[in-house]
């Protein structure tokens, strides 16, 4: 059974670069069949498809984001990472990870990490 | 501004049944893509309720059940129970984002 679990710093300050991990437990992150990827929580905007990033390194992005994006995969750590830079206050969300089968028809994300919290402040 | 929209509350009183709707406005609306939708109990992670509009995932109570009709989509909980109250989003594919796109979220009251 799949399991995720995030990992990173609960406070970034303005215009700096948030960085987190997301280890995966239960299945392989090189193994074809999912997706993985980045999804947050803002107490604006509700939730918002970030990124995701497929096996054979393809990445696919939330083209509002894109530009502040970076995706990648660690397969011997199991990992797969997310860089948002310019952080801003409007960036203060609670951040999962989560896989799907595909982007387009079968987009379900199943199953979600529990979530991190991240805050923007100086 | 999400292109699905979803009433920001419903509530009910224990035994009644409640729907949940989500719209995708959107000018292109030859476009018909799968809903699912997602129960986010409070400090918890969105756990999936539905998937391509109707199915439930193995362990979901049957009282919830989901429906599809062009562009919109709903919701609904037959028989609410207290352990109900939660947030609850849809989701779908969006061409202009290229990728999946959230329902602006719907908070489940018990009264």
């Amino acid at each position: 059974q799949l399991q995720l679990r995030e990992s990173g710093p609960g406070l970034v300050k303005p215009s700096e670069t948030l960085s987190l991990t997301c280890t995966v437990s239960g299945g392989s992150i090189s193994s074809p069949g999912h997706y993985w990827g980045w999804i947050r929580l803002t107490p604006g905007k509700g939730l918002e498809w970030i990124a995701s990033i497929y096996h054979d390194g393809n990445i696919y992005y939330n083209l509002s984001l894109k530009s502040r994006v970076t995706i990648s995969a660690d397969t011997s750590k199991n990992q797969f990472s997310l860089k948002l830079s310019s952080m801003t206050a409007a960036d203060t969300a609670v951040y999962y990870c989560a896989t799907s089968l595909d982007l387009y028809k079968r987009n379900w994300f199943d199953p979600w990490g529990q979530g991190t919290l991240v805050t923007v402040s100086s | 501004q999400s292109v699905l929209t979803q009433p920001p509350s419903v509530s009910g009183a224990p035994g009644q049944r409640v729907t949940i709707s989500c719209t995708r406005n959107t000018s292109n609306i030859g476009a018909t893509y799968d809903v699912h939708w997602y129960q986010r109990l409070p400090g918890t992670a969105p756990k999936l309720l539905i998937y391509v509009n109707n199915n439930r995932p193995s362990g979901v109570p049957d009282r919830f059940s989901g429906s599809r009709s062009g562009t919109s989509a709903s919701l609904t909980i037959s028989g609410l129970q207290a352990e109900d109250e939660a947030d609850y989003y849809c989701q779908s594919y969006d061409s202009s984002l290229s990728g999946p796109v959230f329902g602006t979220g719907t908070k489940v009251t018990v009264l």
